[in-house]
């Protein structure tokens, strides 16, 4: 099956700074991908969908300017957390299609933001 | 609104025992995809079992199988002879032709020994 990889899986940053959560799809183009938030013990919430070339498409009370994606290639979208505070501690995942007629979304293994 | 409901936040099975996960969604389209999905404590989204809203019979997968009525919108999971290795939160998600994913809220399921 496809496989989308994520990194990192774990990073530990300072108030203020901004971290970058890469999400690669390792065998397939994937010209859409999503990007899910999840807190403890809950649902995933989808934050944007990006697509190759073209900026992102922002769900209702996501911040885009803190949130910053950037989807360069069919293979590579990035999250960038700007200015991180300790309330955008979270667990993030991407996720890709490759518009095949399963409709299934790929999941990277997800990243764990920690803002100290 | 595209809205998924897990009415079960947690449910508990007997190691072998059979158990049901309850869905329902909320939609207008008439072509879309459902979705099981497993997610452990490591976190990682695993695949449980897919089903396309135009195909009338039911998928199986192995011990799992899911009860899809498309007039009442309800898509729950049925897990047989359940295993030790099924204990994680499953999520039921709704997927319409090349949009975004929705998730409901989870299921907790415990299988004791």
């Amino acid at each position: 099956g496809a496989v989308v990889s994520q990194h990192p899986s774990r990073v530990i940053c300072k108030s203020g700074t901004s971290v970058k959560i890469e999400c690669r799809s390792l065998d397939f183009q994937a010209t859409t991908m999503f990007w899910y938030r999840q807190f403890p013990k809950k649902s995933l919430m989808l934050m944007a969908t990006s697509n190759e070339g073209s900026k992102a498409t922002y769900e209702q009370g996501v911040e885009k300017d803190k949130f910053l994606i950037n989807h360069a290639s069919l293979t590579l979208s990035t999250l960038t957390v700007t200015s991180a505070h300790p309330e955008d501690s979270s667990f993030y995942i991407c996720s890709a299609t490759d518009r095949g007629a399963t409709g299934e979304l790929f999941f990277g293994e997800g990243s764990r933001l920690t803002v100290l | 609104a595209q809205t998924v409901t897990q009415s079960q936040p947690e449910m508990s099975v007997q190691e072998a025992e059979t158990v049901t996960l309850s869905c329902t969604y909320d939609t207008s389209e008439s072509d879309y995809y459902l979705f099981w999905y497993k997610q452990p404590p490591s976190r990682q989204m695993i695949l449980v079992i897919r089903q396309e809203a135009y195909k009338q019979q039911n998928a199986t997968e192995n011990r799992f199988s899911v009860n899809f009525q498309k007039a009442a919108k309800s898509f729950s999971l049925k897990i047989s002879d359940s295993q030790l290795g099924d204990a994680a939160m499953y999520f039921c998600a709704y997927r319409p032709q090349h949009h975004d994913m929705r998730f409901g809220a989870g299921t907790r399921l415990t299988v004791k020994p």
